[in-house]
């Protein structure tokens, strides 16, 4: 399975943009790119996906690089209901069932 | 609608009792997926289901794991002869296929 890396944690300060990177550079042109997030004491929730083009919705921005090696998610004003894990994971038609590998994820503390 | 249930949310074994996790999915969902997330890390994947056939079970850590969804719902997570090692959290999700995944609060399992 293609790798992800994402750094440890990231702090932020609420209302502000906040941008969570995480590289991918063995990635394959069918692995799509999603972003689950996991609060604390919750399951993890599904954020956003995509495939080459940047993608929005109403939970967040993700900007995946030309050649796809990297990709970031944007959080467009950080609120502290925010702070939690961000997992970025690539999924290709041989998981099964799309089966998730979260790997260690980006810890986002958000500061008022 | 109603959300990924999951039962109980806590649990304490004594080292060498069994347990079931009972995990109810969103109504109509055809995959079904175990994760066991350990204090500190991700979720790791355990097993997958497509309504009541098992098709993957690689992620089960020994053969005291056992996973059922005999009729294509409800799932139960057995575990046999609890050891220390086994304590986590276990995760539940579901989803339509190919598409992403909607967890359960999870199942704390404590084994003393």
């Amino acid at each position: 399975d293609a790798k992800t890396t994402q750094p440890n944690s990231m702090e932020s300060n609420e209302e502000e943009p906040v941008h969570l990177p995480c590289n991918h550079s063995t990635i394959s042109g069918t692995d799509y790119i999603h972003w689950y997030r996991q609060l604390p004491s919750q399951g993890p929730e599904y954020v956003i996906h995509g495939l080459t083009s940047n993608v929005n919705n109403r939970m967040a921005s993700l900007a995946i690089a030309e050649d796809r090696k990297s990709s970031t998610l944007i959080l467009h004003r950080a609120t502290l209901r925010d702070a939690a894990v961000y997992y970025c994971i690539l999924i290709s038609n041989s998981n099964s069932g799309y089966a998730l590998n979260f790997g260690k994820g980006t810890s986002l503390l958000v500061t008022p | 609608g109603a959300g990924v249930s999951q039962s109980p949310r806590y649990k304490v074994a004594k080292r060498g009792q069994d347990v079931a996790l009972r995990c109810d999915p969103i109504s109509g969902h055809v995959s079904l997926f175990w994760y066991q997330q350990a204090l500190g890390q991700g979720p790791e994947f355990l097993t997958y289901f497509q309504n009541e056939a098992q098709l993957d079970k690689s992620g089960l850590p020994s053969d005291r794991f056992f996973a059922e969804r005999p009729e294509g719902s409800v799932s139960t997570l057995k575990i046999q002869r609890t050891q220390q090692e086994d304590s986590a959290v276990y995760l539940c999700a579901s989803s339509p296929p190919r598409v992403e995944q909607y967890f359960g609060p999870g199942t704390r399992l404590t084994v003393t």
